[in-house]
């Protein structure tokens, strides 16, 4: 079964600055990888995917992510924060078939963002 | 407006005391899936279907039944309701399955007593 890491419980950034946002997964075949965000008391949007191509993938927002299959990683990263970013983030990895190869969610990183 | 709705959004009950929480999308979608929100633990899997008649455990069914009668509809059942279930529910939807974008409800959030 796949898994995901987010090591990142929380952080902090001030208005303005770049940010990075850190993803780890672990499966066995090309994986497909997911940025999702929870605004609070809202369910979760796409940010962005990546399937195949391009291993730096646009999303909304502003939003980019890099695939690097050497490094098992998909950072988030965004070159300038707004307030309206904070939020909670999630990376996710999907797979084809079913149980514990379906869709799988890091923990989260609570993303606050300081005037 | 392509949504999918869940109903209700929030519900407090007592333990053993059956209830539904009703998940519908009108995007047509053959997948749907249902996912609990737990503090420090993120989003887990509890059941998905691939279409209508068709369902799966995900990575943690223990306590939950699903059904899939409609392509539209996707209600979480809890038979006997127990404290450790009380969580935020999220009803999701997609039209290409796990590997797919997957559109979320606005969640409901149960307590158990």
């Amino acid at each position: 079964a796949q898994s995901v890491t987010q090591p990142d419980i929380h952080i902090t950034v001030s208005e303005g600055a770049s940010l990075e946002l850190r993803c780890n997964y672990s499966y066995g075949a090309t994986p497909y990888l997911f940025w999702y965000v929870q605004s609070p008391g809202q369910g979760l949007q796409l940010l962005l995917k990546y399937f195949s191509g391009d291993t730096l993938v646009q999303g909304i927002k502003g939003f980019e992510a890099e695939f690097k299959r050497s490094q098992s990683s998909f950072n988030l990263r965004k070159p300038s924060v707004h307030w309206s970013d904070a939020a909670e983030y999630f990376c996710a990895v999907g797979a084809w078939g079913g149980g514990a190869d379906g869709l799988t969610f890091g923990k989260g990183t609570h993303l606050i963002i300081q005037p | 407006e392509a949504q999918v709705t869940q109903n209700p959004r929030y519900l407090i009950t007592v333990t053993g005391k059956k209830l539904t929480v009703t998940c519908s999308q009108n995007m047509n979608h053959e997948y749907m899936s249902w996912y609990r929100q737990d503090p420090g633990l993120g989003l887990r899997q509890i059941y998905y279907s691939m279409n209508v008649e068709v369902t799966d455990k995900g990575d943690v069914p223990e306590g939950y039944k699903v059904s899939r009668k409609e392509k539209r509809n996707f209600p979480l059942i809890l038979e006997s309701p127990s404290p450790n279930q009380t969580s935020l529910y999220f009803c999701a939807s997609s039209s290409g399955g796990h590997t797919d974008t997957q559109y979320f409800g606005p969640g409901t959030r149960l307590t158990v007593l």
